[in-house]
């Protein structure tokens, strides 16, 4: 059973630069795609991007994302990871990875809740 | 890109059948077989109940079925249970962005089980 673990702080300053990790259990990123998902608190879902190792790691992010976002790969690891840029409050929201096919979504992390405050 | 258009809410009493739909536009929904379905209850992660139209992943019930005409796509639950209250979120690949493509999702609807 595929099982994913999303960690990092919970806390970022404004115009920081918010950093999450994606741990693997179960299974090997190897082969999927590695999505990074968020919700922003009594919101809906927004898809960030992606990172697709079958093809060397290939990237694709959410357009109106795009300038700010950069997903990465740690296959020593088995982990996923997440970086957002110039973040302002409108970032705050439960962040989660997901693994799927190319356009959906089938196994979840149990989120993680960052904050963007002074 | 412009999130998929979802009613806030519906409502159903056990027993019976309920739908709910998503539209979208030639780009997204009524353009590409590649539209989604997700159940999230309360503080839990989304869990995919429909995918590429009206394929049902394994362990999900067969009272979630899926089907789309045009621009809109839609989630029908047949013979409601108390458990199926939860959000509810569409989701579709798009192509009006960029040459990759992305996905966008639907703004959710609440599902009371009365």
């Amino acid at each position: 059973q595929v099982q994913l673990q999303e960690s990092g702080p919970g806390l970022v300053k404004p115009s920081e630069t918010l950093s999450l990790t994606c741990t693997v259990s179960g299974g090997s990123i190897s082969s999927y795609y590695w999505s990074w998902i968020r919700q922003p608190p009594g919101k809906g879902l927004e898809w960030i991007g992606y990172i697709y190792m079958h093809t060397s790691g290939s990237t694709n992010y959410n357009p109106s994302l795009k300038s700010r976002v950069t997903i990465s790969e740690d296959t020593s690891k088995n982990q996923v990871s997440l970086k957002v840029s110039s973040v302002t409050a409108a970032d705050t929201a439960v962040y989660y990875c997901a693994r799927g096919g190319h356009w959906d979504f089938d196994y979840w992390g149990q989120g993680t809740l960052v904050t963007v405050s002074s | 890109q412009s999130a998929l258009t979802q009613p806030a809410s519906v409502s159903g009493s056990p027993g019976q059948s309920i739908t709910i739909p998503c539209t979208g536009t030639s780009s997204d929904v009524g353009g590409h077989n590649y539209v989604s379905w997700y159940q999230q209850h309360p503080g839990k992660a989304p869990k995919l109940v429909i995918y590429d139209v009206n394929n049902r992943p394994s362990g999900v019930s067969y009272r979630f079925s899926g089907s789309k005409s045009g621009n809109t796509a839609s989630l029908t639950i047949s013979g409601l249970q108390a458990e199926d209250e939860a959000d509810y979120y569409c989701s579709s690949y798009t192509s009006s962005s960029t040459l990759e493509g992305s996905v966008v999702f639907g703004g959710g609807t609440k599902l009371t089980v009365l």
